[in-house]
C-alpha cells in the first residue's frame, strides 16, 4: 500500500522569507510524486510533479520540490514567499501501473504573513 | 480552453436519498477520476474511467457507482445517502495517466 505523510498541519512564514512544506512517502515501486494547492472552497490546482530524472523539480508560481530517494521525501520549497501563497497544500503519490489513483496526504495549511 | 466543469456546485440531500454528480473533462482528455474530500482531509480516490471502462476503484461501498459516456463526460451516483457522505466531490481529467486537472467540485451536504 502507498501512503503520504505531511507532518505539519500548518506552516507560518513571513513574506519574503523562504518556505518549505514537508512530505514523505511510502510506496513499493517507483513513485510518481505530485504537489497540489487548494484555495478555500475551490478545487485542487496542479503545482509540479516528479516522474524521473533531475531530483529538483520546478513548477508553477515559483515553487520547486526536491526528490530525495534515500529519505523518501519530496519537500515543496519557494525562495521567497508571498501573502498570496497562503493556501492548503497537498502532496500525493502514485506508482507505475497505478492508473490515476493518487494517494494524498492530509494537507498543510500555509500562512504567509506581512 | 475550458477546464474541468462539475455540476451542481452545491446540493443538499437527506439521508436515504440518491444523488447524481456530473463532470465534463478538459477537451481531449479521455480519462476521468472521482475523488471524495471530507472536511479537513486529503482527497480519497473513488473511481477512474478511461474510454468508458472502469480502470480503478477505491475503497468505497457499492452505494457508489459511476459511468463514462462516449463524449468522455462522467456521472457519479451515490445511493442511500448517509451523513458521512457529506463531502466535496472532485472530478479530475487527464489524457490517460499523468497529472490530474481538477474541477471546482460539488459540495454535498447530507442532512
Amino acid at each position: 500500500a502507498q501512503s503520504v505523510a505531511q507532518p505539519e498541519d500548518q506552516v507560518n512564514v513571513a513574506e519574503g522569507n523562504p518556505l518549505t512544506v514537508k512530505c514523505t512517502y511510502s510506496v513499493s515501486g517507483n513513485p510518481y510524486l505530485f504537489w497540489y494547492v487548494q484555495y478555500p472552497n475551490r478545487g485542487l490546482q496542479f503545482l509540479l510533479k516528479y516522474i524521473t530524472g533531475d531530483n529538483l523539480v520546478k513548477g508553477s508560481y515559483g515553487f520547486e520540490a526536491e526528490f530525495n530517494k534515500s529519505q523518501t521525501s519530496f519537500h515543496l520549497k519557494k525562495p521567497s514567499a508571498l501573502v498570496s501563497d497562503s493556501a492548503l497544500y497537498f502532496c500525493a503519490v502514485r506508482v507505475t501501473g497505478g492508473g490515476n489513483k493518487l494517494t494524498f496526504g492530509t494537507g498543510t495549511q500555509l500562512k504567509v504573513e506581512l | 480552453d475550458a477546464g474541468v466543469t462539475q455540476s451542481p456546485t452545491h446540493l443538499i440531500k437527506t439521508r436515504g436519498q440518491q444523488v447524481t454528480l456530473r463532470c465534463s473533462p478538459i477537451s481531449g482528455h479521455k480519462s476521468v477520476s472521482w475523488y471524495q474530500q471530507v472536511l479537513g482531509q486529503g482527497p480519497q480516490f473513488i473511481f477512474q474511467y478511461y474510454e468508458k471502462e472502469e480502470r480503478g476503484r477505491g475503497n468505497f461501498p457499492d452505494r457508489f457507482s459511476a459511468r463514462q459516456f462516449p463524449n468522455y463526460s462522467s456521472e457519479l451516483n451515490v445511493n442511500a445517502l448517509l451523513l458521512g457522505d457529506s463531502a466535496l466531490y472532485l472530478c479530475a481529467s487527464s489524457f490517460v495517466t499523468g497529472e490530474l486537472f481538477f474541477g471546482e467540485g460539488s459540495r454535498l451536504t447530507v442532512l
